[in-house]
């Protein structure tokens, strides 16, 4: 069964360090997504990703951060200068259209 | 704008006991509606959705839930739960025309089935 495959799946950095989370969507689906979630707390959206550009984001997702598919199979988040309240668990997902999410297995971003 | 509401944080329960929980949601336009689980230390997984049709959908692992428009509810039940339905519930919602394709989460139910 096709799935979402995210690297790495825990990521350890500096406060002020660049990060770049990946993500690998379903081959035949058309919207990507970038979801985030502290620990204990609610599954929040960042950003969603169609026809090669952001057709939508949250507050959240400030200039900080940036989203990219660099060559048609992967999804890429990246944040900029690192913050230690940007510590979560981040999660991609893909769909082929608005309805039914697929999401990835996540990647824990620890900030120190 | 969206929003999913899930009234209990914690639902601690006994094995082979029924479990519902609760999700309301608030919505100007028609809905989609979605519970995902999540077990310790993944991600998350799809149990059930409704899209259109017949109110009452089966999901995986014997879960059901039950769309109600006029309460505005997408409830989540299950007969009898096992000590491996362990884990994180949430509900989300999208909309099919509301110019967005995000899902919106509830803050999540934390469901314990103890022996």
């Amino acid at each position: 069964e096709p799935e979402v495959t995210q690297t790495p799946s825990h990521q350890v950095t500096q406060m002020g360090q660049e990060v770049i989370l990946r993500c690998v969507p379903i081959s035949n689906h058309l919207y990507f997504y970038w979801y985030r979630q502290i620990l204990g707390q609610k599954v929040e959206f960042l950003v969603s990703f169609y026809n090669n550009e952001i057709s939508e984001k949250s507050e959240i997702f400030d200039d900080q951060f940036s989203v990219e598919r660099p060559d048609g199979s992967n999804f890429t988040l990246k944040i900029r200068s690192t913050k230690l309240e940007d510590s979560a668990m981040y999660f991609c997902a893909s769909s082929k259209g608005p309805g039914e999410l697929f999401f990835g297995e996540g990647s824990r971003l620890t900030v120190l | 704008a969206q929003s999913v509401t899930q009234l209990d944080s914690q639902v601690p329960v006994f094995e082979e006991a029924p479990v519902e929980l609760r999700c309301n949601y608030s919505s100007s336009v028609s809905v989609y509606l979605f519970w995902y689980v999540q077990y310790p230390n993944q991600g998350l997984q799809l149990l059930l959705k409704y899209l259109s049709g017949s109110t009452l959908v089966k999901g995986i692992n014997g879960f059901e839930a039950e769309f109600n428009k006029s309460q505005t509810s997408f409830h989540l039940r299950k007969p009898s739960v096992h000590i491996s339905d362990t884990a994180e519930y949430f509900c989300a919602v999208t909309s099919p025309q509301g110019g967005s394709e995000k899902l919106v989460f509830g803050k999540g139910t934390k469901l314990t089935v103890n022996p």
